[in-house]
């Protein structure tokens, strides 16, 4: 059974790079097919997806925050992790990593539990 | 840019049946986008229902059915339970991505 655990600043100032990792346990990150996604959720908002790294290294990203937005493997560490520039009070939200895989064409199997990044100077 | 719709609310009497649907602002959802269901209870992690359609998620209650209702997708709920009360979010694989409904808020009363 795969978990996932977020960690990261839960403040962040107006400006900054938003930094999240997200930590794999129960099977590892460089299995084949899997998607690692990031998620996020502005309070009282729906669910926006924010991008993926595939297992093969390729990434890709909501066009709304790609220009912002990257995303990274650490196979050594089994992790992911999630960076977003130039972050604004429009970034406040809880931040999920999640997995998926292209070979049940499911993109988001599991989740973590979230944590909450706030904008703020 | 495509935008995925769904009902913003429903609401479903105890022991009820209700279908939630996902379609497309322009178009329609065909199989190929491999529709996919999600709950969402207040303060949770959302937890994955269908994905691929209609396949349940491990653990996932057999009064939850996906499938194809004209040119959306649908999620069922048949017999519904107080704690079926959520938020319920549609994913589509469109291009390259993933795009996520505006969520239906469910009530159970």
């Amino acid at each position: 059974q795969v978990q996932l655990q977020e960690s990261g600043p839960g403040l962040v100032k107006p400006s900054q790079t938003l930094s999240l990792t997200c930590s794999v346990s129960g099977g590892s990150i460089s299995t084949g097919g899997y998607y690692w996604n990031w998620i996020r959720q502005r309070p009282g908002e729906g669910l926006e997806w924010v991008g993926y790294i595939f297992y093969s290294g390729s990434t890709y990203y909501n066009p709304s925050l790609k220009s912002r937005v990257t995303i990274s493997v650490d196979t050594s560490k089994n992790q992911f992790s999630l960076k977003l520039s130039s972050v604004t009070a429009a970034d406040t939200a809880f931040y999920y990593c999640a997995g998926g895989s292209s070979v049940t064409a499911i993109p988001i199997a599991f989740w973590g539990q979230g944590t909450l990044v706030t904008v703020s100077s | 840019q495509t935008v995925v719709t769904q009902e913003p609310s429903f609401s479903v009497s105890p022991g009820g049946t209700v279908t939630l649907t996902c379609g497309l602002s322009s178009g329609s959802v065909s199989t190929t986008y491999f529709p996919s269901w999600y709950q969402q209870t207040p303060g949770q992690a959302p937890r994955t229902l269908i994905y691929n359609t209609n396949i349940r998620s491990s653990g996932v209650p057999d009064r939850f059915s996906g499938s194809m209702l004209g040119n959306k997708a649908a999620l069922t709920i048949t017999g519904a339970q107080a704690d079926d009360e959520s938020d319920y979010y549609c994913v589509l694989y469109i291009g390259s991505g993933v795009v996520f409904g505006g969520g239906t808020k469910l009530t159970v009363l």
